[in-house]
């Protein structure tokens, strides 16, 4: 069965380092990858989004790679701030009218 | 960018009662909508797809009659917990895309809505 993993449940970073989470799936082949960035109580709201032909994209302090022989995405935030600190939740996207699949996400703080 | 709203965005109720939320795209038609569940430190976990003008399909182990979801418009679905339990206590998200628009699963989140059911 399809599944995703993020290795940590919870990361703690000092203010102004690089924070990096790992995503990694099996026995699925997704078109796309998607993280997004959920706060308590809130919805999701879309960060990025990379194609399986992609190896890196970037958006301001957000790096992005995706390595479909390792079956991994990195997630990076550089100069992490806490206001950075938050759960962020990577998402396999075959495209089409599939439904994304979540993984379980990573609480990120960053302390000052 | 494109807003999607729920109301209520929290709700308590009685045992028993059945509760209605609904999920608004207010910039854009949603051909399709989305509704997941998520319990404290979970993942989402989807429970429905709807297609505008056509039936919800349901994921494994959701129960379509005790969780009913109607998308009669392209701008509105709705999902209606009918006689709710403590158990169905939940942060209850929809999301909303436009199929026509869009070659790869762009989704719109909507804000959540708790329900929480004595």
């Amino acid at each position: 069965s399809q599944k995703i993993e993020q290795n940590s449940e919870a990361l703690n970073i000092q203010e102004g380092k690089t924070a990096t989470l790992t995503c990694n799936y099996t026995n699925y082949s997704p078109a796309y990858l998607q993280w997004y960035r959920q706060d308590p109580g809130r919805g999701p709201v879309f960060l990025l989004l990379i194609r399986e032909n992609e190896k890196e994209k970037r958006k301001e302090r957000l790096k992005v790679t995706f390595d479909t022989t390792l079956k991994q995405s990195l997630f990076h935030i550089t100069a992490s701030q806490p206001a950075d600190s938050a759960t962020y939740l990577c998402a396999l996207d075959n495209s089409g009218n599939t439904p994304l699949v979540f993984g379980k996400g990573t609480r990120l703080s960053v302390i000052a | 960018g494109a807003v999607v709203s729920q109301h209520p965005s929290w709700v308590i109720c009685k045992s028993g009662t059945s509760v209605k939320i609904e999920c608004r795209s207010l910039d854009f038609q949603a051909t399709t909508m989305f509704w997941y569940r998520q319990f404290p430190k979970q993942s989402l976990m989807l429970m429905a797809t709807s297609n505008e003008g056509s039936k919800a399909t349901y994921e494994q182990g959701v129960e379509k009659d005790k969780f009913l979801i109607n998308h009669a418009s392209l701008t509105l679905s709705t999902l209606t917990v009918t006689s709710a339990h403590p158990e169905d206590s939940s942060f209850y998200i929809c999301s909303a895309r436009d199929s026509r628009t869009s070659s790869y699963n762009e989704q719109f989140f909507g804000p959540g809505t708790r329900l929480t059911v004595l």
